[in-house]
């Protein structure tokens, strides 16, 4: 089947470590989102790639980089410039309107 | 730039209660309209959506119409159940030429249903 797997399921950070959340997909999608999401926030950008070797940032990309290397991964690298990085990570692809969303990353500072 | 708002939450109902969940949207052009829900530790899916004026999405017997003159897509159920507890956003995306489209999102909205 077709789609989209965000690992790992949850992850620790300890104070200055950078962390890196993994975005696959088998959907030969060629656009690739990120999205934080933080209770009663809703859905905030973080990056986004609409072809290979390309992305541009989101609403709030500070503290956060990515790579596209392979039209299948999408990384998503929290540095340690991110102030308050403990939220639930989403990854989402599309091909025009529809989007399919991976199952989340939550991300917890220790 | 463009925005959603959703009415504010969380709502709880009894099973079998009927269901209205409020929308407005602000676009530049001519979206299309969507409803996602988000179960407990999981990602969001694609409940329904509407891609032009008065176009109605439905599914598992939630509905929404796309209303241009109120800028409006309230999502509505009959009859909800206690499987339909859920987080509920409402979003928009502006296809532009050449350009994939990016989802806007509202703030989204918790639902209980109890039975």
């Amino acid at each position: 089947d077709g789609g989209i797997t965000q690992s790992p399921k949850y992850l620790f950070r300890k104070e200055g470590q950078n962390v890196t959340l993994s975005c696959e997909q088998n959907l030969n999608h060629d656009a690739m989102y990120w999205y934080r999401q933080d209770p009663g926030q809703g859905l905030r950008l973080i990056y986004y790639s609409q072809i290979v070797n390309d992305f541009q940032k989101g609403d709030i990309a500070e503290g956060y980089s990515v790579s596209r290397e392979k039209k299948e991964s999408f990384p998503l690298t929290v540095t340690s410039a991110q102030k308050n990085p403990t939220a639930f990570y989403l990854c989402a692809t599309t091909r025009g309107y529809g989007y399919t969303f991976g199952s989340g990353t939550r991300l917890t500072v220790v | 730039g463009d925005s959603v708002t959703q009415m504010e939450g969380p709502v709880t109902l009894s099973e079998e209660a009927f269901l209205t969940i409020n929308c407005t949207y602000t676009a530049t052009g001519y979206p299309s309209l969507f409803w996602y829900v988000q179960y407990p530790g999981e990602g969001l899916q694609l409940l329904l959506k509407a891609t032009k004026a008065d176009d109605k999405g439905s599914n598992k017997g939630f509905e929404a119409t796309y209303r241009k003159e109120t800028t409006s897509f309230h999502l509505e159920k009959g009859s909800v159940q206690v499987s339909d507890s859920a987080v509920y956003f409402c979003a928009l995306s502006e296809l532009r030429a050449g350009a994939n489209s990016k989802l806007t999102f509202g703030k989204g909205i918790t639902l209980s249903v109890r039975p």
